[in-house]
């Protein structure tokens, strides 16, 4: 199965830029989806296509990257932000997902 | 809008078993493969099963942790999915969402899930 792996946790300033880190043990094309979390709640989808803004996501949000590497950047971070990202991969089977990163304001 | 509602989750013991229920609205369900995704307690999240369309002979698939004790299936008449867990284990204790897939593969649409615990 192709792992996803996300560094555990970040924290930042609100105003501040932030990029979370996505790497795949497998080329995924630009497969790659990222998913936002707050507690108690559902994932939300924020990007797909490794680069693509889903409807209504804010532009704060981006993505990019292609292969193994992906960064999903946040810029400006607001307190609202608080919550865990996931990547998630649909270019092999089975579809994966990232251990989430979990993003916390300072 | 799409809507995505969860039932029949609950408490069960081991080696028991389950059916949980997802209710669809807002799109034309019969066109859409369907997945459960998982997550456990404090975890990250775990694909689980996935049906596909009439058209693609309702083909299943399965993670291979739940292959064997779990059956995903679907009614198009009344835009329902579901999942049937057997011989559950305490592994198996998550919050179970049904999900809808758009192009590429992302999930774009997520019900509000509903929470399977299994304890003895």
């Amino acid at each position: 199965d192709t792992v996803l792996t996300q560094s555990p946790a970040l924290a930042v300033s609100p105003g501040e830029r932030v990029t979370i880190s996505c790497r795949a043990s497998e080329s995924v094309s630009t497969r790659m989806h990222w998913y936002q979390q707050k507690p108690g709640q559902q994932p939300k989808l924020l990007i797909y296509g490794a680069s693509s803004l889903e409807s209504g996501v804010p532009a704060r949000f981006s993505g990019s990257g292609s292969g193994t590497d992906f960064t999903l950047t946040i810029d400006p971070v607001e307190p609202n932000d608080t919550a865990t990202y996931f990547c998630q991969q649909s270019w092999n089977d089975p579809w994966t997902f990232g251990g989430g990163t979990k993003l916390e304001l300072k | 809008a799409v809507q995505l509602v969860e039932s029949g989750g609950g408490l069960v013991q081991p080696k028991e078993s389950l059916k949980i229920s997802c209710a669809a609205s807002g799109f034309t369900f019969s066109n859409a493969a369907m997945y459960w995704v998982r997550q456990a307690p404090g975890k990250g999240l775990e694909w689980v099963a996935r049906i596909r369309t009439k058209p693609n002979n309702y083909a299943t698939y399965y993670a291979d942790s739940v292959k064997g004790r779990f059956t995903i299936s679907r009614d198009d008449s009344k835009s329902m999915v579901y999942l049937q867990m057997d011989n559950l284990t305490t592994e198996d204790t998550a919050m179970y969402y049904c999900t809808a897939i758009a192009a590429m593969g992302r999930f774009a649409y997520w019900g509000q899930g509903t929470l399977v615990t299994v304890s003895s």
